[in-house]
């Protein structure tokens, strides 16, 4: 068991270009969830994955987000015509089951930077 | 709408002291609380959660939090802190039947020798 992996770690990128990141749960979790945190708050959460299957989007995820996990495996984040609010850290979490004693493991994050 | 509340945003402290940090939670139903801490350039790891039962509930490395349904808190707490104890540390909360952790602000916890 190694953890949840995110790549990349840093990510800086221009206003208006499209950028994606990657998580790789634990293996033979079947939940995936993403979070945003920005400097100074606690993460938010944006989506949640049950297998391949997205259940739940927040209202923090515009059009311009879009988030994968074919195979129901490794997921991926992408956003497209970034912009400066888009400046956050990046969280990836998975857990084996729904139910409160199923513990999210946390990845590292991505860190981007919107210049 | 569910929401958590750490009341200090910064807390610091000298080495070998007592130390509590402070959350409020708003919910009409159910919930489920977590205390997690984020150590600098890592992920968030879980210290400890209540679901039901004891309100004390004792976590990893030292740290209890007592769950008062009366006062709808949930403060963490360290008998004697140590320099390496110094991390954010981060409330967090979720309904029965939910997916989604609702978490606070974050308090940032630093230990002086």
């Amino acid at each position: 068991d190694t953890g949840v992996s995110q790549n990349p770690r840093h990510k800086i990128t221009k206003r208006g270009q499209n950028v994606t990141f990657r998580c790789d749960p634990i293996s033979e979790h079947n939940r995936l969830y993403w979070y945003r945190q920005t400097l100074g708050q606690g993460p938010e959460f944006l989506t949640y994955f049950q297998n391949e299957a997205q259940l739940e989007k927040s209202r923090l995820l515009s059009d311009r987000f879009s988030a994968e996990r074919p195979k129901g495996s490794f997921s991926t984040l992408e956003i497209q015509r970034t912009e400066q609010g888009d400046s956050a850290m990046y969280l990836c979490a998975s857990s084996h089951g729904t139910g409160p004693r199923y513990e999210q493991y946390f990845g590292p994050g991505t860190r981007l930077t919107v210049t | 709408a569910q929401s958590v509340t750490q009341l200090d945003s910064q807390v610091p402290v000298f080495e070998e002291a007592p130390v509590e940090l402070r959350c409020n939670y708003s919910s009409s139903v159910s919930v489920y609380l977590f205390w997690y801490v984020q150590y600098p350039n890592q992920g968030l790891q879980l210290l400890l959660k209540y679901l039901s039962g004891s309100t004390l509930v004792k976590g990893i490395n030292g740290f209890e939090a007592e769950f008062n349904k009366s006062q709808t808190s949930f403060h963490l707490r360290k008998p004697s802190v140590h320099i390496s104890d110094t991390a954010e540390y981060f409330c967090a909360a979720k309904h029965q039947g939910a997916q989604k952790l609702v978490f606070g602000q974050g308090t940032r916890l630093t230990i002086n020798p």
